[in-house]
């Protein structure tokens, strides 16, 4: 069984950089993972951010970069906004196959 | 513009049915792989299952593989999810998502509905 590790919650200060990590419980997170990222406020559907590592969805600010980390992936804010406070999930695909596994999401304060 | 809007959400008792429909419009359905994500109340998101752009292969969480059923209509645009024997814990707001599964599109949720409310009743 795949679980995917995320911190539960970051706190960064208006204008600073904070990066979120998702990880494997069991192993390491690749681009193989094609890990995506999704950000949500409450009330509203997720939106996403970075697709297959790195790569910014459409209409994203390119103060969202996704990279991996060791053997995590990474979701770095640079120059964080008050707009930027949500809820935010990584995705993994599993081996490639039509199966996805959300992490538990990271809950970003900005203040 | 690109909008899915689901619907069929409701209060049931544990152990009925209820069938989910997401109906596309802004770009053709057939062309995409689809997937329904749930969301508990005050949790985090999940991954439901999916299908294939011309719904050959299907593919489900283990959670409700065996209860729940995912299909669709290209002709008319629209995705179904059929959920039978519901439990409490299926209780959630479910989303339909365009999903992005092949190397040169990226594997990823790119448009999501509103989602509609299950409840399920013990």
């Amino acid at each position: 069984q795949t679980v995917v590790t995320q911190e539960p919650s970051f706190s960064v200060s208006p204008g600073g950089t904070v990066t979120l990590t998702c990880g494997l419980s069991s192993g390491s997170v690749s681009t193989t993972s094609y890990p995506s990222w999704y950000q949500q406020t409450p009330g509203e559907a997720p939106r996403a951010l970075i697709y297959n590592t790195n790569i910014r969805s459409s209409g994203v600010p390119d103060r969202f970069s996704g990279s991996i980390l060791g053997n995590k992936a990474a979701l770095t804010i640079t120059g964080a906004q008050a707009g930027d406070e949500s809820d935010y999930y990584c995705v993994l695909c599993v081996n490639g196959d039509f199966r996805y596994v959300f992490g538990p999401g990271t809950k970003v304060t900005v203040l | 513009e690109v909008q899915l809007l689901e619907s069929g959400g409701g209060l049931v008792q544990r152990g009925e049915s209820l069938r989910l429909s997401c109906t596309a419009s802004g770009f053709p359905l057939r062309s995409y792989a689809m997937s329904w994500v749930r969301q508990a109340p005050g949790k985090g998101l999940e991954w439901v299952s999916g299908i294939g752009d011309d719904g050959v292969i299907t593919s489900y969480a283990d959670s409700v593989k065996g209860r729940f059923t995912t299909s669709r209509d290209n002709s008319k645009n629209t995705l179904y999810l059929q959920m039978n024997s519901l439990r409490a814990e299926d209780t959630a707001l479910y989303f339909c998502a365009r999903t992005r599964h092949a190397i040169k599109a990226g594997y990823y949720f790119d448009y999501w509905g509103q989602g509609t409310l299950v409840t399920v009743s013990s």
